[in-house]
């Protein structure tokens, strides 16, 4: 079974505060992803990463910054949360090559 | 610019009532196309790839077809379970990195 985490699963948090969403995977996927995704619009990438120590932002504007030091691990920090914010974010992995992603459950993020 | 639309934005079916989703693309030079199943509050479920026109998969009430231009997914019979978001999403050559997603069909399946 593909396995992909996510944590945590929600979050609530005040203005201003710093935050991290977490993801790892577990299938050796090079290619890691960020969307967001507000309830019952489209997803929109924020940022992608091809291996390790490689970065680049997505299609989608964002106040976010990620990090990929590990293979497995594709962390995303908001070093200062705004309502703005408010939204659900997906991380997805895939391998080289035409495959499709493999989404994790998601981390609802709600702030205050 | 490589683009995906799918039709219709939203679809109410009853029960058994068999019907088609469609995911219309331009891209340059297609790879790939895949279709994910969405349900509320969670990551979308990878479903189907399909790499070139005539291709056709299968499993259990959905079946999805490719053509050149265009993309279906049929579903016979379905049942309420089957109510979700389904995305449609093309990888091509142009961006080989990049999935580019559609904004989804929305399947309603009353009992």
């Amino acid at each position: 079974e593909a396995d992909i985490y996510q944590t945590p699963r929600y979050l609530v948090i005040g203005t201003g505060k710093k935050i991290t969403l977490e993801c790892s995977q577990t299938m050796g996927h090079d290619k890691m992803y960020w969307y967001q995704q507000d309830p019952g619009m489209e997803l929109h990438l924020i940022h992608y990463s091809y291996g390790v120590n490689s970065t680049e932002k997505g299609d989608l504007s964002s106040e976010s910054t990620v990090s990929r030091i590990r293979t497995e691990h594709f962390p995303l920090t908001l070093e200062s949360a705004r309502p703005s914010h408010t939204s659900q974010y997906l991380c997805a992995s895939s391998q080289q090559g035409p495959y499709g992603y493999t989404f994790g459950s998601g981390t609802r993020l709600t702030v205050v | 610019e490589d683009q995906v639309t799918q039709s219709p934005e939203a679809l109410r079916l009853q029960e058994g009532e068999s019907s088609s989703l469609n995911c219309s693309y331009t891209v340059s030079g297609l790879r790939g196309l895949f279709w994910y199943r969405q349900d509320p509050g969670k990551g979308p479920e990878f479903l189907f790839t399909l790499y070139s026109a005539g291709e056709e998969k299968e499993k259990e009430r959905l079946k999805a077809t490719l053509t050149k231009k265009e993309s279906f997914l049929h579903i016979t019979a379905p049942k309420p379970e089957d109510s979700a978001t389904y995305l449609c999403a093309v990888q091509a050559g142009s961006s080989a990195s990049k999935i580019i997603f559609g904004s989804g069909t929305r399947l309603s399946i009353r009992p």
